[in-house]
């Protein structure tokens, strides 16, 4: 079982539409979350970061964290084809060593 | 800033050939990571080192696999002999970690490897 599951899509959704991707995780000790964008050929660059439970908002995006469950959120209201990309989750204990879920390949249709 | 810098963006080689990817960090970072893409397995981390010393290999998928850090600005990801799997996208990356650890990761644009 990997440390991160991730569904990798692809997800297609017309402009507008409120966007939700998700992660699960097994390890309890993960304690900083984040959510990186990567855009075709490019690398990843980060978008959202949360540490411990809870939510947090960035204008369109918001980041949900449920540790009770390992659940991890992205939310994504008024979607744009400029959201068109590849959405990783990534979480640390803490130490040096960020574990990546597979991504979720994101199109939104104008 | 010129961000993580690597090179080459590309390579074509044949199997059995020596293959050197090389990355020069954001200046001031003083961690470095090497991670591996592919659709299979997604993206997963190869080896990463801190103040230049190497922290932990365990990701390193085989003895044909070596990487260096001579300095703060240098790394090089060297795979020999290189096989038809180690196809893939490597990046680099590099980050700040300092105290409570938070350290985002400042990727670079990748070196595309295709080995025939």
């Amino acid at each position: 079982q990997k440390e991160v599951e991730q569904d990798p899509g692809p997800l297609s959704v017309p402009e507008g539409a409120i966007v939700s991707l998700n992660c699960t995780y097994s390890n309890s000790a993960f304690q900083y979350f984040m959510w990186y964008r990567q855009y075709s050929r490019k690398g990843p660059e980060l978008l959202m970061y949360t540490y411990s439970s809870g939510n947090k908002e960035d204008g369109r995006f918001t980041a949900q964290v449920d540790k009770s469950s390992k659940y991890i959120s992205l939310f994504i209201r008024d979607s744009q084809p400029s959201d068109s990309a590849t959405y990783l989750c990534a979480t640390h204990t803490g130490g040096f060593k960020t574990i990546f879920g597979a991504g979720t390949r994101l199109f939104v249709k104008a | 800033d010129a961000g993580v810098i690597q090179s080459p963006r590309h390579e074509v080689t044949e199997m059995g050939q020596e293959v050197t990817l090389r990355c020069k960090p954001i200046s001031g970072h003083n961690s470095l990571f090497w991670y591996r893409q592919t659709m299979m397995r997604g993206l997963e981390l190869l080896i990463y080192f801190n103040n230049n010393v190497p922290i932990d290999d365990s990701g390193m998928p085989e003895d044909r696999f070596s990487a260096k850090m001579p300095n703060a600005s240098f790394s090089t990801l060297k795979i020999q002999p290189s096989e038809p799997r180690d196809s893939a996208v490597y990046f680099c990356a590099s980050s700040y970690r300092d105290s409570p650890n938070t350290g985002e990761l400042f990727f670079g644009e990748g070196s595309r490897l295709t080995v025939l």
